[in-house]
């Protein structure tokens, strides 16, 4: 079955520093990767996603970027602020097995005033 | 409109005990998915459920989990004979269906489960 490995597993930047999440899966044929942003106590939150038909994706201050050869994905966060601060997952799965998602497991992301 | 909402919020039980955790879905929304969250870790797949289609079974850790819907409204997860290692966070959620573009998955807050 798919393999999801994502590092680091903590980050800690100062405010208005990027920060770069990145995951790697072992299933070729994944074409969907969501990341979630999960705040103490709370569900996760889908923040943004990207399909293998597609390099880069970006909403405002985030980004992510797929290398389907290398089988890695990475998310980016520019101009980092307080309240960015969680704990991210990414995420992959099939079309032909949409519903069964694999979680990395998870980064918590800290930044700095 | 309403989120996913999960009951209870907590739950302590005994070794040995059955529970139950309930999930309501987003209204409309055709596929529901379970999750384990142990502490510090990433999300573990239990089951989900399309539509009327057979359930994906496949993350289920042992044949202690079962799992209901029914149509496309409320589900319940029952673990029996809870043993202290089922001492995680359980995550419910719901999405419009499983076609691209409609698979955004959205989480309930979880029931938090305590095994003494």
């Amino acid at each position: 079955g798919e393999n999801v490995e994502q590092h680091p597993s903590t980050l800690s930047v100062q405010e208005g520093d990027s920060a770069v999440i990145k995951c790697t899966y072992s299933d070729s044929a994944s074409n969907y990767f969501p990341w979630y942003k999960q705040e103490l106590g709370k569900g996760p939150q889908l923040i943004i996603d990207i399909r293998s038909n597609v390099g880069e994706k970006k909403d405002q201050r985030i980004a992510v970027t797929l290398n389907k050869t290398a089988k890695h994905f990475s998310l980016h966060i520019t101009e980092t602020q307080p309240e960015d601060s969680a704990v991210y997952f990414c995420a992959a799965s099939i079309a032909t097995n949409a519903g069964k998602s694999t979680f990395g497991d998870g980064t918590t992301l800290t930044v700095k005033p | 409109g309403a989120g996913v909402s999960q009951s209870p919020s907590n739950k302590v039980t005994e070794k040995g005990k059955d529970v139950e955790l309930r999930c309501d879905p987003i209204s409309g929304h055709t596929a529901l998915y379970w999750y384990r969250q142990r502490l510090g870790q990433g999300l573990e797949f239990l089951i989900y459920f399309q539509g009327n289609s057979a359930p994906d079974k496949s993350g289920l850790p042992s044949d202690r989990f079962s799992a209901e819907r029914t149509g496309e409204s409320v589900s319940t997860l029952t673990i029996q004979r809870t043993q202290q290692e089922d001492s995680a966070v359980y995550l419910c959620a719901s999405s419009l269906s499983l076609a691209p573009g409609q698979e955004t998955q959205y989480f309930g807050p979880g029931t938090r489960l305590l095994v003494l």
